[in-house]
């Protein structure tokens, strides 16, 4: 079993849609949580840390459910900006290793 | 600020050839990261600097690869001899103190092809 599992997708919606993605990650003992965004042939870049209260930021809003083990993430209102691949994170190891999952890719479409 | 600073973006080399990358980090930053990313895959650590000490590097193929990190600021991460399989992307990526803020910034990455 994987460290950290998302659904590959792609998820296809139109604009203005609401999409959300899930991640399950496998040890209990991880401290912190993240999505990263990954554009077409670009870098990885924070999108947003998770935390346990859960967190918004504008149009997305982002969970953490340590007792089942997962994440999400809600865009709202999407854009066809959105439309990128968006990757799970989870820090372990007294939070000096991150471990990526495998990414969601989103495509909004007109 | 710049950004992390990789080169080279692009290299195609064939089998058993040696192939370098080079990074320069954000200014400040201790911590230095090598990444490999397949396609549609997420990233995976191959060596986690703290300053000039490489303290994880559990996941790098000790066999072929190799990294240093001089004077705890710019990287080098080497491969000797280069298999088809190697083909990825090679993304250096640096972080102030601990990852566990989650900011991790990466350099545009360097796109390995072995023929």
């Amino acid at each position: 079993r994987k460290e950290v599992e998302q659904d590959p997708g792609p998820f296809n919606v139109p604009e203005g849609a609401t999409v959300a993605f899930n991640c399950t990650y496998s040890n209990s003992a991880s401290q912190s949580f993240f999505w990263y965004r990954q554009d077409c042939r670009k870098e990885p870049k924070l999108l947003m840390s998770v935390y346990s209260s859960g967190n918004e930021d504008g149009r997305f809003t982002a969970q953490l459910n340590r007792a089942s083990q997962y994440i999400s993430l809600l865009i709202r209102d999407s854009k066809l900006s959105d439309s990128a691949t968006y990757l799970c994170v989870v820090s372990t190891g007294g939070g000096n290793k991150l471990t990526f999952g495998t990414g969601t890719q989103l495509k909004v479409e007109l | 600020e710049a950004g992390v600073v990789q080169s080279p973006r692009y290299k195609i080399i064939e089998k058993k050839q040696p192939v370098a990358f080079w990074c320069n980090p954000i200014s400040g930053h201790n911590t230095l990261y090598w990444y490999l990313q397949n396609l549609g895959q997420g990233p995976e650590l191959l060596i986690r600097y703290e300053n000039e000490e490489a303290v994880d590097d559990s996941q790098l193929p000790k066999d072929r690869f190799s990294a240093e990190r001089l004077k705890g600021v710019d990287s080098t991460l080497k491969i000797q001899p280069a298999e088809l399989g190697d083909s990825a992307v090679y993304l250096c990526a640096s972080s102030r103190d601990r990852a566990d803020t989650g900011e991790l910034f990466f350099g545009e990455g360097s796109r390995l092809t072995v023929l």
